[in-house]
């Protein structure tokens, strides 16, 4: 089955840059999706198609892919940011969802 | 607005079943799928499975084969999860969502099921 692979954690300082990657094979190939989760609320769509941002999104969010990493980009982060990241691809050949490990976004 | 609220916390023994409940508003029920996706204490996202509204195919995750069943009820705009067998293991937080061109939006609230005897 696919893989997607985060880092369990990222640490960023108020008013910088926080980018969280995503690792899978030929992952470029693939639409990306991403989530945030703070705790004890469920997950909110934050990027859809490696870059798009649903309504309500705020411009600091912010995606790519390609080749074998898609990438999360949050500029100007604030403290609300802290919480916990997935990115996401559908697996057009087993027709299965998939999600990454998961990133931990701290803000100091 | 797109809303999916989720029914109640439960608590079972091992070796039972949970049904959970999805119902859907203010989109057309029937031109989109949905997914169910848990997460255990602390752990990530763990995708189990999605079901058609529009002809109730559904496709699970292979490590939940046997023991999930998806099904939906259009007249009410509901989708349903059933678990059976269940093991200390399943204990999770249980989240319907909608799903799109191959992303999912909005997500339910989420359903603890708690398994211990």
């Amino acid at each position: 089955s696919y893989v997607l692979t985060q880092p369990p954690s990222v640490s960023v300082a108020p008013g910088k840059t926080a980018r969280i990657t995503c690792g899978g094979n030929n992952i470029g190939s693939k639409s990306v999706h991403w989530y945030q989760q703070k705790p004890g609320q469920a997950p909110v769509l934050v990027i859809y198609y490696d870059s798009d941002r649903p309504s309500g999104i705020p411009e600091r969010f912010s995606g790519s892919n390609s080749g074998n990493t898609a990438t999360l980009t949050i500029s100007r982060v604030e403290a609300g940011d802290e919480a916990d990241y997935y990115c996401q691809v559908w697996d057009s050949s087993s027709d299965q969802g998939v999600f990454g490990t998961g990133t931990k976004v701290t803000v100091l | 607005q797109v809303q999916l609220v989720q029914s109640g916390a439960e608590v079972k023994k091992p070796g039972a079943s949970v049904k959970v409940s999805c119902k859907a508003s203010g989109y057309t029920f029937t031109s989109y799928g949905i997914s169910w996706v848990r997460q255990a204490p602390g752990q990530g996202l763990e995708w189990m499975g999605w079901i058609s509204a529009y002809n109730g195919n559904t496709n699970y995750a292979q490590k939940l084969q046997g023991r999930v069943t998806m099904t939906t009820d259009t007249s009410t705009s509901t989708a349903y999860m059933e678990l059976r067998s269940l093991r200390s293991d399943d204990t999770a937080v249980y989240y319907c969502a909608r799903v799109m061109g191959g992303w999912f939006d909005p997500w339910g609230q989420g359903t603890l099921v708690t398994v211990s005897s």
